[in-house]
């Protein structure tokens, strides 16, 4: 079993529509979950981090946690073309070396 | 004003050649990280140093082998290049190594071995 594990997609959303992501995670211990949004030919950057189960907003973007369930999710409101990148799921493995282990990512695209 | 930088941002060479590749981190850091992108774009750590102490190394080649001269800097060097080389590697950094602790990446070294 991966210890992080995405549907690698493509994921199709229409623009305005809301566009959910998943993720879900091996290691039972796991305190901190992040999502990276990574646009073609370009590097990872944060767009969410989360600590707490439920629920954490952040403008249009949306984390939910569910420890129990180990699984991490993303939704993005009012989806815009600009937000048609690949979405990153990492988890950090190792306490005192951060050791971050990333999913396969999901491919979005938001069609106009 | 860059915040993790790396360079070169492409290097293509011949397989056996040794090449390097540098990054540097203006935020402040105390940890930096290589990882390694594969053309499935699946992103793996590679390597990790903490205040110049080496605290992550995956299991990687011994081709393979970072050095950090200063808490700013982390370069990674590779001998005997192979086909299986060729990816985009990125260099990281974050404040600490608590598990909150948000790393940032820099823009990649596009590496295609011939």
């Amino acid at each position: 079993q991966k210890e992080v594990e995405q549907n690698s997609g493509p994921l199709s959303v229409p623009e305005g529509a809301i566009a959910s992501l998943n993720c879900t995670y091996s290691d039972r211990g796991s305190q901190s979950f992040f999502w990276y949004r990574q646009y073609s030919g370009k590097s990872p950057e944060l767009i969410m981090s989360i600590y707490s189960n439920g629920d954490k907003e952040d403008g249009r973007f949306t984390a939910q946690l569910n420890k129990a369930s180990q699984y991490v999710s993303l939704l993005i409101r009012d989806s815009q073309p600009s937000d048609s990148a690949t979405y990153l799921c990492a988890v950090p493995q190792i306490q005192g070396a951060q050791k971050l282990v990333f999913g396969q990512g999901t491919r979005l695209t938001i069609n106009p | 004003d860059t915040a993790v930088s790396q360079t070169p941002k492409y290097l293509v060479t011949q397989m056996g050649n040794d090449k390097s590749i540098k990054c540097e981190q203006n935020l402040g850091h105390d940890t930096m990280y290589w990882y390694k992108q594969d053309s499935k774009k699946f992103l793996k750590i590679m390597f990790s140093y903490n205040n110049k102490e080496l605290i992550i190394n995956e299991t990687v080649p011994n081709r393979f082998s970072p050095k950090s001269p200063d808490k700013a800097h982390l370069n990674l060097h590779i001998n005997s290049l192979e086909l299986g080389d060729s990816a985009v590697y990125f260099c990281a950094s974050s404040q600490g190594t608590s598990d909150t602790d948000t790393q940032y990446f820099g823009p990649g070294t596009r590496l295609t071995v011939l």
